[in-house]
């Protein structure tokens, strides 16, 4: 069975940094890539980017790039999200999620990491 | 403000059947395949369609899924309390080399 299992709710403070995981299970983790999707309160779906674990190959969406920063360990199939200074509009849900080709939505998903940044 | 385009809301009673439209462009539903997700309430993204129409090992025949060229729809069927949730429609685009998403749709079961 495919899951991605994401790090618990964190509270931090503007200016913090932050990093969260997502580790994956029941499918080769280094050969699908995984996406990082933002929900902010009440509002849509974002993507953000993604990571291929295999030779940590990355993209971000022109409204992260230099914002946030992916990594990738294969060897133990987690993947990471990284902050080096919250705001207070970082605060949402954020999902990873696999994508089976860079180009096709996700399938698998996350069950979510809520991140609260207060000023 | 979302590159596909969603009604906000939609909403039908039980047994009757409700269709979602996600308005997109050629560089994304034109020329991509689309994917559908329900969102319950305080849960993550489920995928229900992928691939314009296929349903994943586990999701009812009540939901089904369909494209004609910068459009594309979700229709269910036989409408239960529980599918009450937030729907939302993805494709990649190959212009903003990226997934997009819809604005997500938000059904109500009256």
């Amino acid at each position: 069975e495919v899951q991605l299992v994401q790090s618990g709710a964190e509270v931090k403070k503007s200016g913090e940094s932050l990093k969260i995981s997502c580790e994956g299970s029941g499918y080769s983790f280094s050969t699908y890539w995984i996406g990082w999707v933002r929900q902010m309160p009440g509002k849509g779906l974002e993507w953000m980017g993604i990571i291929y674990p295999g030779d940590s190959d990355t993209r971000y969406s022109p409204s992260f790039q230099g914002q946030v920063t992916f990594s990738a360990d294969k060897s133990i199939s987690t993947a990471y999200l990284q902050w080096n200074s919250l705001r207070a509009s970082d605060t949402a849900m954020y999902y990873c999620a696999r994508q089976r080709d860079r180009w096709r939505p996700p399938d698998y998903w996350g069950q979510g990491t809520l991140v609260t940044v207060s000023s | 403000q979302s590159v596909l385009t969603q009604p906000p809301s939609a909403s039908g009673t039980p047994g009757q059947r409700v269709i979602i439209s996600c308005s997109g462009s050629s560089s994304n539903i034109g020329s991509e395949t689309v994917n559908w997700y329900q969102q319950l309430p305080g849960t993550a993204p489920k995928l229900l369609i992928e691939s314009n129409n296929q349903r994943p090992s586990g999701v009812p025949d009540r939901f089904s899924g369909s494209k004609s060229g910068t459009s594309a729809s979700l229709a269910i069927s036989g409408l239960q309390s529980e599918d009450e949730a937030d729907y939302h429609c993805a494709a990649w685009d190959d212009s903003l080399n990226g997934v997009v998403f819809g604005g997500g749709t938000k059904l109500t079961v009256l």
